[in-house]
């Protein structure tokens, strides 16, 4: 069964703080597709990052920075020195190449960076 | 702008009636997809289709659901006999094959 797995669903830190959102995946597929959406208030999903099964290196990009872990299951995603326009809801999710690329999305972890 | 387009941005419509959505997606991707996405919710899939064919419905999509790609371009969903529960953002995306889709801004309904 595929499925992710967002167990933060809310978070706050103070500005310029560091913080990680965890995500945790489960698929039988050996290819398949994991990413990082940004739903800011507007609603719109802003794409981030996509990481392939058989590539695990982890990638930054900015002040943004993704771990892929498949021993663990994990794609975490970290975004360093925290803006107040980071503060959106954060979606993880996962496509399987043998279910025809549909994604499946965590709940999402709603990110409040305070000033 | 040649990104998805989703017409109407907003809809609200009483219980019962009937409504539309369009999706317009990026020229030539053969791949359409739907997704429903609820309050305090990841969006959820609904239905895709290659080319103009319907290739797999959630069971999500009950037979109030209909969903349309004629001749492979634009698609429109259309909910018959609305519920309030049909009340979320609904979410078109296209992909030329591969895993990297395209979301377009989303159709908000609400049913009152």
């Amino acid at each position: 069964a595929q499925k992710v797995t967002q167990a933060q669903t809310e978070i706050s830190v103070v500005e310029k703080e560091d913080v990680t959102l965890d995500c945790v995946y489960e698929t039988r597929d050996t290819t398949y597709y994991l990413f990082w959406y940004k739903q800011p208030p507007s609603g719109e999903l802003v794409f981030l990052i996509r990481r392939n099964s058989f590539d695990e290196q982890n990638e930054i990009s900015g002040r943004y920075s993704w771990n892929f872990q498949k021993s663990t299951s994990s794609f975490n995603f970290t975004i360093t020195a925290s803006q107040v326009v980071d503060s959106a809801v954060y979606f993880c999710a996962l496509s399987e190449e043998k279910r025809d690329d549909k994604i499946i999305f965590g709940k999402g972890t709603r990110l409040h960076i305070l000033p | 702008d040649t990104g998805v387009s989703q017409d109407p941005r907003h809809k609200i419509t009483k219980r019962g009636q009937n409504v539309t959505f369009r999706c317009d997606p990026i020229s030539e991707h053969n791949r359409l997809y739907w997704y429903r996405q609820t309050l305090g919710q990841g969006p959820e899939f609904l239905t895709y289709f290659q080319n103009e064919a319907q290739l797999e419905k959630s069971r999500l999509l009950s037979d109030r659901f209909s969903a349309e790609r004629p001749k492979g371009s634009f698609s429109t969903l259309e909910i018959q006999r609305t519920e309030q529960g049909d009340s979320a953002m609904y979410l078109c995306a296209s992909s030329f094959e591969g895993p990297e889709q395209y979301f377009g801004p989303g159709t908000r309904l609400t049913v009152t």
